[in-house]
């Protein structure tokens, strides 16, 4: 059962524009979440974070956005770049530990 | 800047051999943990560890023990190795309080 979901496996942008990138999540006791950034070969990097309280988090280029009654989080990249051409996760916190989308491809064309 | 390294790179075992994952981490972080990546399935949780000598079960603990006898070092055990074991394994760190997980390079294991 698949608690945290990324329907979109995949992603192509036009460098420039903005990347949006989903999530969904079944369990309403979640009360923090993150995004990760992944190239290949390497290791997730954290990217931005969220708690339930707050409804939007920004950092640069990166918001994430939190829809409590919908269970839906969302990453906006703006303007995306050819460098953040990565497979994305979104995280979800539970009891002691974090539950991992299956993560989006997302590639920003130059 | 927080170090997390992984014994190996790559790795190629043969069906029932014993496995040894290494991690390291230099920050001294309380906190670490095993993850397995497989295309369309993310990251699942194997193993975690809270403090030395103290772990926890993850979502998928079946076939893999851990070991953590030194704050630093998180080892994952694959006692005796399957095909269906093949993965990227990721090691993680964090301190504790801190949500944010530092990750290492990956291995990739092949079981033949």
């Amino acid at each position: 059962d698949q608690q945290v979901k990324q329907n979109s496996p995949s992603l192509s942008v036009q460098e420039g524009r903005i990347s949006i990138l989903n999530c969904d999540y079944t369990n309403s006791m979640f009360d923090y979440f993150l995004w990760y950034k992944k190239y290949p070969a390497e290791g997730p990097t954290f990217l931005i974070s969220i708690s339930s309280i707050k409804d939007k988090n920004e950092d640069g280029r990166f918001t994430v956005f939190l829809n409590k009654s919908a269970k839906h989080l969302s990453l906006h990249i703006v303007p995306s770049q050819p460098g953040d051409s990565a497979v994305y996760f979104c995280a979800a916190e539970g009891t002691y530990k974090y539950i991992f989308g299956t993560g989006t491809r997302l590639k920003v064309l130059a | 800047d927080v170090k997390v390294t992984q014994s190996s790179r790559y790795l190629v075992k043969r069906t029932g051999e014993k496995v040894f994952l290494e991690c390291v981490q230099d920050m001294d972080h309380e906190n670490m943990f095993w993850y397995r990546q497989d295309p369309g399935l993310g990251l699942r949780l194997i193993y975690f560890s809270y403090d030395v000598k103290m772990k926890e079960k993850g979502d998928i603990p079946e076939g893999y023990s851990v070991s953590r006898e030194k704050k630093e070092r998180f080892s994952l055990i694959l006692e005796s190795a399957s095909t269906n074991q093949t993965s990227m394994y990721l090691c993680a760190s964090s301190p504790g309080g801190i949500r944010e997980q530092y990750f290492g390079p990956g291995t990739r294991l092949t079981v033949t």
